[in-house]
């Protein structure tokens, strides 16, 4: 079947400290991965993607690359700011059938002066 | 652009009484809508798909006589829960689509049946 597992928060970073937050997945076909971002009191917003196997997706200096080899997709940004504070939401769709997305549980990340 | 909103945004109704949560797209028509639960701590969970004029396509194990879906126009969905029950409370959140491919949520809705 098709699922996401990403890694569970929460995570607390001090500003200018890297971030991952790791993200894999089980899918039949060929998917699309997502990063997501949900801001307090907002909707999700699409932050990045990545349509096919080596496809890195970047967005506001967050990056992942779409790993085949190990059904990864991990986020990753070098530098974050108290602003990227938000919940982090990784999801798939199956390719084929338009809104069909699976996402994972989201990881609440933190951000402290 | 791409705004997506929900109302009510927090909903609290007694047992066995229905509910309507309202999914607008206010800068862009959209070709299709979706609805989502949300457990705590859980995925989102999509319930149905709905298309403008057309009936809902409803995902396996979702039931279709309690979840209502009426998408009547191209910027509106309404969701009805009916007969609410305890086990119903949850977070519900819509997405709307236009002809693209991506999909704009909004910003959820969070009902608790006492």
């Amino acid at each position: 079947g098709n699922s996401v597992t990403q890694m569970e928060g929460p995570v607390t970073l001090s500003e200018e400290a890297f971030l991952t937050i790791n993200c894999t997945y089980t899918a039949t076909g060929y998917p699309s991965l997502f990063w997501y971002v949900q801001y307090p009191g907002e909707g999700l917003q699409l932050l990045l993607k990545a349509t096919k196997a080596d496809d890195k997706g970047s967005n506001k200096g967050f990056e992942a690359t779409y790993r085949k080899e190990t059904t990864s997709f991990h986020l990753e940004k070098g530098s974050v700011q108290v602003s990227d504070s938000a919940v982090y939401f990784c999801a798939l769709d199956r390719g084929s059938t338009l809104g069909r997305l699976y996402f994972g549980r989201g990881t609440q990340l933190t951000v402290w002066p | 652009g791409a705004v997506v909103s929900q109302h009510p945004s927090w909903v609290i109704c007694k047992s066995g009484t229905s509910v309507k949560i309202e999914c607008r797209s206010l800068d862009f028509q959209a070709t299709t809508m979706f609805w989502y639960r949300q457990f705590p701590k859980q995925s989102l969970m999509l319930m149905a798909t709905s298309n403008e004029g057309s009936k809902a396509t409803y995902e396996q194990g979702v039931e279709k006589d309690k979840f209502l879906i009426n998408h009547a126009s191209l910027t509106l969905s309404t969701l009805t829960v009916t007969s609410a029950h305890p086990e119903d409370s949850s977070f519900y959140i819509c997405s709307a689509s236009p002809a693209s491919y991506e999909q704009y949520f909004g910003p959820g809705t969070r009902l608790t049946v006492t």
